[in-house]
C-alpha cells in the first residue's frame, strides 16, 4: 500500500529559483529516500536520510526529516532546466531491508 | 555501484499472452525486488525475489499472475501472465548494493 503523500503534485518554476517538495508518511521508518525519474525512465537515487538524522545535504540538494511529524522535504537550490523530472520519496520500514514504499511523486518543471 | 540491465526495454503484447522480463546485475546481491509503475502513477512493490527460495509477494499480487525466478545471485525474471490492458506498465527491478539501485525498466503495452 502507498503510504507516502507528496505535495505539491506538480511544480513549475523558473531556472535559478529554488524548488521545495514535501513528503509525509504513516508508519515507522528505517530511512527515507528521494529519487528522480526522467520521462518514465529508471529511477536515480538522490539521497538517503536515516531515521536518526534531521538534515542532509548533497550538492544542491537539502533533505530534512521530522519523524515526530512523519514528514520530509527536498529542497533543490538554484534549479536548472535539467532538473525537470518527477521526484519520489520512498520509505523503508525498520524490519524490511530493501522494500520501499513510494509516495505519489512531484512533477517538477524548470523553465529556462 | 551496481549496474542493472533489463530485457526487453519495451514490448507491445496481445491480450492473453505472457511476457518474461529479465533482470541482470553486475554484482552478487541477496535480494532483488520487482516494482510496477502504472501510467502516471508511482511505484508499487510486486515481490521480493530471493535466491534459493520462493519469491515473497505483496498484497494484491499473486504468483500465478507474476511468477518469478531467481536462479542465482545476479539474475531474476518476472513473467506477466495472461496479460490484459490493465497490465500496461513499466516494470522495474531493484537491488540493494550499499544503496538502492533500479534498472532502466521495461515498458509494457498490452493491446
Amino acid at each position: 500500500s502507498q503510504q507516502g503523500e507528496e505535495d505539491p503534485q506538480a511544480l513549475s518554476i523558473q531556472e535559478g529559483e529554488n524548488a521545495t517538495m514535501n513528503c509525509s508518511y504513516k508508519t515507522s521508518i528505517n530511512n527515507l529516500q528521494w529519487y528522480r525519474q526522467n520521462s518514465g525512465r529508471g529511477l536515480v537515487h538522490l539521497i538517503l536520510i536515516r531515521s536518526n538524522e534531521r538534515e542532509k545535504h548533497s550538492g544542491r540538494l537539502r533533505v530534512t526529516l521530522d519523524t515526530s511529524k512523519k514528514s520530509s522535504s527536498l529542497l533543490i537550490t538554484a534549479s536548472r532546466a535539467a532538473d525537470t523530472a518527477s521526484y519520489f520519496c520512498a520509505t523503508e520500514a525498520p524490519s524490511n531491508t530493501g522494500k520501499l514504499i513510494f509516495g505519489q511523486g512531484t512533477t517538477l518543471q524548470v523553465k529556462p | 555501484s551496481a549496474v542493472i540491465s533489463q530485457k526487453p526495454s519495451r514490448d507491445i503484447c496481445q491480450r492473453g499472452t505472457s511476457l518474461t522480463i529479465q533482470c541482470q546485475v553486475d554484482s552478487q546481491v541477496t535480494m532483488m525486488f520487482w516494482y510496477r509503475q502504472q501510467p502516471g502513477q508511482s511505484l508499487t512493490l510486486i515481490a521480493t525475489a530471493n535466491q534459493g527460495s520462493e519469491a515473497t509477494y505483496e498484497s494484491g499480487f499473486v504468483i500465478d499472475k507474476f511468477p518469478i525466478s531467481r536462479p542465482n545471485l545476479t539474475f531474476s525474471t518476472l513473467t506477466v501472465s495472461n496479460m490484459s490492458p490493465e497490465d500496461s506498465s513499466i516494470y522495474l527491478c531493484s537491488v540493494v548494493w550499499h544503496t538502492q539501485y533500479f534498472g532502466p525498466g521495461t515498458r509494457l503495452t498490452v493491446l
